[in-house]
Order: structure tokens, then sequence, then C-alpha cells
């Protein structure tokens, strides 16, 4: 059995610039939830997606958005990027969304 | 005032000595988890409470859903247990999702 995997591990953007991130949730879990973790805090709750569909969101604008497909791996769009977007964002995967969450080792988005 | 907020910030001890962490939340949650991060990121799941009290090998984590408050305690402590812990509190959305709200996090250093 694998656990939650990211893609990349780290990444370098510039201002302005859009960004994909990938996440393949652990075998058997059909729900997949995203954090944004900035350097000292505790991680913010992005979204969260259940078989295919958008089941949650926080407090972000539209510009974060993102995808699960049916083998219910997922991504993460973020456009216009600006220096605050620069953290570690993580996705945690689950059973179903009440099941207790399994993260994955994230990926570093530093915006220049 | 945050939802979730842990005390303390930052804890230095020494090799053997018991560890509490303090995790204190305002809302209504469904359960209570605590992760421990490392350097680097990756997030493990230590424990998921709803209730009572859990053990796994040196750590306990406790509830006290009337209180709203949790601990986690480490007993016999040793530098590899040197991380940060997190404590989160998970809602159910009305949109039947779930997000996690994470407390700020506590950086235990145990020196040998």
């Amino acid at each position: 059995e694998t656990g939650v995997t990211q893609s990349p591990t780290h990444l370098i953007k510039t201002r302005g610039q859009q960004v994909t991130l990938r996440c393949s949730s652990q075998s058997g879990h059909n729900t997949v939830s995203w954090y944004q973790q900035a350097l000292g805090q505790g991680p913010q709750f992005i979204f969260q997606y259940y078989r295919e569909e958008e089941n949650g969101r926080g407090n972000f604008p539209p510009r974060f958005s993102g995808l699960q497909f049916p083998n219910y791996s997922s991504e993460l769009n973020v456009n216009a990027l600006e220096l605050d977007d620069s953290a570690l964002y993580l996705c945690a995967s689950s059973l179903a969304p009440p099941e207790e969450q399994f993260f994955g080792p994230g990926t570093r988005l530093t915006v220049l | 005032k945050n939802e979730v907020e842990q005390s303390p910030q930052n804890l230095t001890a020494q090799e053997g000595e018991f560890i509490t962490i303090n995790c204190s939340y305002s809302v209504g949650i469904s359960a209570l988890h605590w992760l421990q991060q490392h350097p680097g990121g990756g997030i493990v799941s230590l424990f998921m409470l709803s209730s009572g009290k859990k053990k796994h090998g040196r750590l306990i984590a406790t509830i006290n859903i009337q209180e709203k408050h949790s601990s986690l305690h480490i007993t016999a402590s040793h530098p590899r247990d040197s991380a940060v812990y997190i404590c989160a509190a998970r809602k159910i959305l009305p949109t039947s999702g779930s997000r996690l709200t994470f407390g700020e996090g506590t950086q235990l250093t145990v020196n040998p």
C-alpha cells in the first residue's frame, strides 16, 4: 500500500505566474484535502474534494482552484501568484470526508 | 482569537522528562487530531480522538469534550521526539465534507 505522494518537492516561481501542484492519494482513499502552511504557522484549509467534486472550501480566493480525477488523485492550481503564496502546500487523503486524514510530504513553493 | 490554541509555543526538556502539550478549542468538533511535523514538513498523524483517552507507546492523548480541551503527553521523552506537535479540530461542513482547523504548533526540543 503506497502512502500519499506529492510533486514536485520544491518549486520556485515569480509573481504573476501560475502553478500546478499534484497529489496522489493513498490507495483506496476517495477524499483529498489541501492545506497551505506559511512559515512558522499551522496549516490552513484550502479545500476538499470528494469523488471529483469540491466538498468544502476555506477562506482562499478563486485563484486557488483544484481538480480531482477518477483515480482520486488531485491537483491544486494557483493563478496570478503573489509573494504571500510562498508556503508549504500539503495534501491529505482519507477513506471518506469525515475519516482520518493521512498527509503527504508537501510541496515547498517559493514565489519571488 | 484562534479557534484552536496550543500551549506552550516552545518547550525544551531533558531526556527522560514527562511532557505535556495542551490544546483548547472554541468550536464544536467531531474529532480532535494530534499530529507530528518534522523539519522538512512531513506530517504524521499520531491520534484522532472524539472522547476519552488513547495510548500508543510512550504517547498518551486525552480529551475533555465538556471543557473543549485536549492534552498530549509524552512519557520518558527522548531526543528523537523533538518535532513540532500540532493539534487540529475536525468539523463537519454543511456540504458533508470536513475540514481541519489547526493550532499553531508546539516546538518540542528534547536534549540528551
